[in-house]
Formats: structure tokens, C-alpha cells, sequence
């Protein structure tokens, strides 16, 4: 079946610890993006990828990283230089119609 | 500034009624698209349904409909005939053009909960 897995689904990191979530897709879409939700709120994107290899800044970048080595691969590293980084991650790819986006399942981050 | 607002924090609806969700938006774009989307408790965001801003008719997707109204700058989301797996959180999203590139702005959401 077609679609994006992202994983784990929950993930535990100590303070001043990096931590990689996975976001996989069998989509064949070429776009892909990272948001973050916190309790109650809207999305708000973290990192955007257009295309392999190039990957664009979105709203809440500073202290998050991003690779787009493949096109179905598109890895959010949680640093630690975020600040705040409790929340739960949605990862997302898109197609050209509408340029509706596809969600993962998404990652519950917690921090100790 | 390019914005989506919802207004509506929480709804209680009693099962079987429509429901109307509100979303307002804000934008300078000549072409843009309207999206909502809906998020269980188990927290994937599910897409319902789309309105280009010059498709002249309202988009209807099974029970779920898109009041567009351009001049008026709404996208309003009617769900008839409610039921009890309609309870979720419903997002708004607005597809803008930036830097060459598409990206969704995001409302902050409308908890709906379904009365048996």
C-alpha cells in the first residue's frame, strides 16, 4: 500500500541529546515537509524539500536539520539547540493536483 | 499577511444535525487553494476536501461540503448528518504561493464533539 511511515511513534530524549525521526514515503512525490503541532494548536512548518538534495527553511527552523538524500527519505533531526522541543511531529509529502498534502502518522517527542 | 482564523475553539453537536465550521482567511494571492482536514485522537490529518479559488462551484466531497464564499473571504466546512466518528479536530489550511514554492497556512483548529 501506498503511503508515508514515519517512526517511532513516540520518543523519549534527555536534555542536550540529538535525536533523528524517520519520514518515509512510496508516494513517488517529490515534495516533502515537516511540521510541528503543540497541544491545542495548528501546524507549523519546520523544513520543506522540493526536490533530492535541496530543502528550504520553513516558519520554525532554528534548531532543527534536515537531509533529502532520496526521494522517498526525508529525516528531521531534533537538535539541542531547540529550547522547547516537546510536541508532536507530522511529517508530510504532496502531489501536484491540488498540492494536497499526505500526513504520516506523525512522532510524539518528549523530553526528560 | 497571509492568515487563516477559525473562531470556533469547540463545537457540541447532536448526532444526526450539520455542522458548520467556520474558517476566514487572508491573502494577497490571485490563485490559491483551500484545504480541511481532520484529526482524530490518534493524531494523523486526514484531507476531506479542497476549493480552488476560481472554481466557481462549491466542492462537495460525500457529507462533506465547502461554503466558498470569495468576496466575503470564507471557506466554511458543512458536515450533514453527523455521526459519533465525526468528532475530531478539523484544520483549515490555505495553499499560498512563497518563494516559488507551495505551502499551506494552517488555522488553529475547531474541536467538534458529537452528542449521541
Amino acid at each position: 500500500d501506498g503511503g508515508i511511515t514515519q517512526s517511532p511513534k513516540y520518543l523519549f530524549r534527555k536534555e542536550g541529546q540529538n535525536v533523528t525521526l524517520s519520514c518515509e514515503q512510496n508516494l513517488n512525490h517529490d515534495a516533502m515537509y515537516w511540521y510541528r503541532q503543540d497541544p491545542g494548536q495548528g501546524l507549523r512548518l519546520i523544513y520543506y524539500s522540493q526536490i533530492v538534495n535541496d530543502f528550504q527553511k520553513g516558519d520554525i527552523a532554528e534548531g532543527y536539520s534536515v537531509s533529502r538524500e532520496k526521494k522517498e527519505s526525508f529525516p528531521l533531526t531534533v537538535t539541542s539547540a531547540q529550547k522547547n522541543p516537546t510536541a508532536f511531529y507530522l511529517c508530510a509529502s504532496s502531489t501536484g493536483r491540488y498540492n494536497e498534502q499526505f500526513f504520516g502518522p506523525g512522532t510524539r517527542l518528549t523530553v526528560l | 499577511a497571509q492568515k487563516i482564523t477559525q473562531t470556533q475553539p469547540g463545537m457540541f453537536v447532536q448526532e444526526k444535525e450539520a455542522v458548520t465550521l467556520d474558517c476566514t482567511y487572508d491573502t494577497s494571492d490571485q490563485s490559491y487553494g483551500l484545504f480541511w482536514y481532520k484529526q482524530p485522537s490518534s493524531g494523523e490529518m486526514i484531507f476531506l476536501i479542497y476549493q480552488g479559488s476560481y472554481d466557481e462551484q462549491n466542492a462537495t466531497e460525500g457529507r462533506y461540503s465547502l461554503n466558498f464564499q470569495k468576496a466575503r473571504k470564507s471557506a466554511n466546512l458543512v458536515i450533514s448528518a453527523s455521526q459519533l466518528g465525526d468528532s475530531a479536530m478539523y484544520f483549515c489550511a490555505m495553499r499560498v504561493t512563497m518563494d516559488s514554492n507551495y505551502q499551506l497556512i494552517w488555522g488553529a483548529g475547531t474541536k467538534l464533539i458529537i452528542k449521541p
